[in-house]
């Protein structure tokens, strides 16, 4: 289940279920955004971006889904492994190129 | 080999000290970045650099200076440090300037103010 940690919301996922991992992000004029992956430690990595002019984009194992409508982004992730533990951050890069990072979701993998 | 790299890895001083953290990439980007990262994981970007030249300075204080010697080296100097500067700093680089363009982020520097 989810739940509002001290500092990061946590989502807890069995290993091999899907995780679903959810970003609101702010500025309508958005046009471009992007999910990292940050494991302990170390500094964030690109997984995969969308652009506004698409609803849906998927990669190896992942998925992210954008609803403009309600200016949301989700990230899926198939078969959930260990070594998916680490904090996501949705990104959206505005008009002027300025780009703005979410606040971030940890994912802990159940075993 | 590492693609962006950063030193030191962890940096504890005193208020009032000056330090300075140096980041090095060696994917011939042409943009370099860095970011603070807080206690409560908020990633917020504080500066870009094109070709060695500052294209985003978003809202930090002075005491915070960029310095670019080379396209491939972004170094951060922080005078008279205070409590509020503890946090994880952390490089990054582009192809090119626009956001939009996968960044590369490197190992991090903890940085504590005592």
């Amino acid at each position: 289940g989810e739940s509002v940690g001290l500092h990061l919301p946590t989502l807890s996922v069995q290993e091999g279920d899907n995780s679903i991992i959810n970003c609101a992000y702010s500025n309508s004029a958005s046009d471009y955004f992007i999910w990292y992956k940050q494991e302990s430690g170390k500094g964030p990595q690109f997984i995969i971006d969308i652009r506004s002019n698409m609803d849906k984009r998927q990669g190896q194992r992942v998925t992210v889904l954008l609803n403009k409508t309600v200016k949301h982004l989700s990230l899926q992730i198939a078969a959930t492994q260990p070594g998916d533990s680490a904090v996501y951050f949705c990104a959206e890069i505005e008009r002027d190129d300025k780009i703005i990072f979410g606040k971030g979701t940890r994912l802990h993998i159940l075993p | 080999d590492t693609a962006v790299s950063q030193t030191p890895k962890y940096l504890v001083t005193q208020m009032g000290n000056d330090k300075s953290i140096k980041c090095e990439q060696n994917l011939g980007h042409d943009t370099m970045y860095w970011y603070k990262q807080d206690s409560k994981k908020f990633l917020k970007i504080m500066f870009s650099y094109n070709n060695k030249e500052l294209i985003i300075n978003e809202t930090v204080p002075n005491r915070f200076s960029p310095k670019s010697p080379d396209k491939a080296h972004l170094n951060l100097h922080i005078n008279s440090l205070e409590l509020g500067d503890s946090a994880v700093y952390f490089c990054a680089s582009s192809q090119s300037g626009r956001a939009h363009n996968e960044q590369f982020f490197g190992p991090g520097t903890r940085l504590t103010v005592l």
